[in-house]
């Protein structure tokens, strides 16, 4: 199985500032059929369902605010939150799915400094 | 806005059985792939079972493989998961999620996903 690694555990930034979260993949998550990154972000605030964000490492779900970005791609990846809002404060789980079964990132849990 | 409700979650002891249900609010349902998803108390995220929208196609992880049976029934909008000889380690969140990229059979990424429905195994 594909491990998914993320760092930090916990993260404090103040309001304003960057969030910047960190997933690390043990093997290459790029299909070279379509050269995409198969991996997806998802926040989950205190007792909620987790929340699409963003897939194809890069792509903004439907409703998703533009401060919220991804980048990386083969085993490294980024979730950046340019201007932190008190509402963005949550879990943040990466998942691969580019092998079965799909698994996710621990989870990085985001707090207002 | 499509929805989801799951339901059937319980208290069970070792070893014994619950069936949960997925119903979806709108057709979109008879074309998804979908997924259970759990998350034990405080924990991370676990992928546990896929099913194509015409059920030729099922992925199980190998915590439940054996155990737990997923099904579904499209004239009701409706997604299940048998669970049988239940662990203590099966207590979670148990979280119904559609599937966005249901062309390709197996699991993608998911959205929306339902509220859960808490499963609890303890003697």
């Amino acid at each position: 199985d594909i491990v998914m690694t993320q760092s930090p555990d916990s993260l404090a930034v103040s309001l304003g500032e960057r969030a910047t979260i960190n997933c690390k993949s043990s093997q290459s998550v790029l299909y070279s059929f379509n050269n995409k990154n198969h991996l997806a972000w998802y926040q989950q605030k205190p007792g909620q369902p987790p929340k699409l964000l963003i897939y194809w490492a890069s792509t903004r779900d439907s409703g998703v605010p533009e401060r919220f970005s991804g980048s990386g791609s083969g085993t490294d990846f980024t979730l950046t939150i340019s201007s932190l809002q008190a509402e963005d404060v949550a879990l943040y789980f990466c998942q691969q799915y580019h092998d079965t079964p799909t698994t996710f990132g621990g989870g990085t849990k985001l707090e207002i400094k | 806005e499509v929805q989801l409700v799951e339901s059937g979650g319980a208290l069970v002891q070792p070893g014994g059985s619950l069936r949960l249900s997925c119903v979806v609010s709108d057709n979109s349902f008879r074309t998804s792939s979908m997924n259970w998803v759990r998350q034990a108390p405080g924990k991370g995220l676990e992928w546990i079972s896929f099913i194509t929208s015409g059920s030729s196609t099922m992925y199980y992880a190998d915590s439940v493989k054996g155990r737990f049976t997923i099904s579904r029934d499209n004239a009701k909008n409706s997604l299940y998961l048998q669970m049988n000889d239940l662990r203590d380690d099966d207590t979670a969140v148990y979280y119904c999620a559609r599937d966005c990229n249901s062309p390709r059979p197996r699991p993608n990424w998911f959205g929306p996903w339902g509220q859960g429905t808490l499963v609890t195994v303890s003697s």
